[in-house]
């Protein structure tokens, strides 16, 4: 299984540009998570998803796009990239039965020049 | 709104010594609690959860934990620890709105 699939794994950026995260999952999870995770500050969720065709914003939400147009696809969109967002990127879904824990992806590694 | 707070940022042991690392939360409702790890280059891994029931959680790799509702803690520890154990550490708190937070982590070196 592959699990939860994130593309790319590295990105290098210019300020400014813009650029689409993928994630990808095929355990049929309803819920799907996006963080960062920045040195000393843990994962800090971005955006999050209870389902198709819906979007809620996380802990820190400013300058990022989502969307959830498939049950299986999260989209993290960065209109006009900035060198505070540099950071690694995690993907996560999760299942709505009671006893449930998120799945991570590997992780896209994101530098803003 | 959810807080998971761990106080130990980097922690430095012998291999065999035990290891407690702290979390606190913070929130009113019925939460889940996790431990994750990650290794060096890794993305991260589950090594255990409470939804219910018995406090005392036994996890992957020898890992245990304790749900203490009366402190809002959740603390991992493992009585002896191995160098391959080198890793760092997240609780992580969901509640019924189906957010998970995540604490700041908690870096664990072991000296071989």
């Amino acid at each position: 299984n592959a699990g939860v699939t994130q593309t790319p794994k590295f990105r290098v950026l210019k300020t400014g540009q813009s650029m689409t995260l993928l994630c990808a999952q095929d355990m049929n999870h309803e819920y799907m998570y996006w963080y960062r995770q920045d040195p000393g500050m843990g994962l800090r969720l971005i955006h999050y998803s209870v389902g198709e065709g819906t979007t809620a914003k996380g802990e820190v939400p400013d300058g990022y796009n989502v969307s959830r147009l498939k049950k299986q696809n999260f989209l993290l969109g960065l209109e006009s990239a900035a060198p505070s967002q540099t950071s690694v990127y995690f993907c996560a879904s999760r299942g709505t039965g009671v006893v449930t824990e998120a799945f991570f992806g590997q992780g896209t590694r994101l530098t803003v020049v | 709104a959810q807080s998971v707070s761990q106080h130990n940022h980097h922690v430095i042991l012998s291999e065999a010594a035990s290891l407690e690392l702290g979390c606190n939360y913070s929130y009113g409702g019925t939460v889940n609690l996790f431990w994750y790890v990650q290794y060096p280059g890794q993305h991260l891994q589950l090594l255990l959860k409470y939804f219910s029931g018995d406090p005392l959680v036994k996890g992957i790799k020898g890992f245990e934990a304790e749900f203490i509702k009366s402190k809002f803690s959740f603390n991992l520890r493992k009585p002896s620890v191995q160098w391959s154990d080198t890793a760092e550490y997240f609780c992580a708190v969901s509640s019924s709105a189906s957010k998970i937070i995540f604490g700041s982590g908690t870096r664990l070196s072991i000296r071989p």
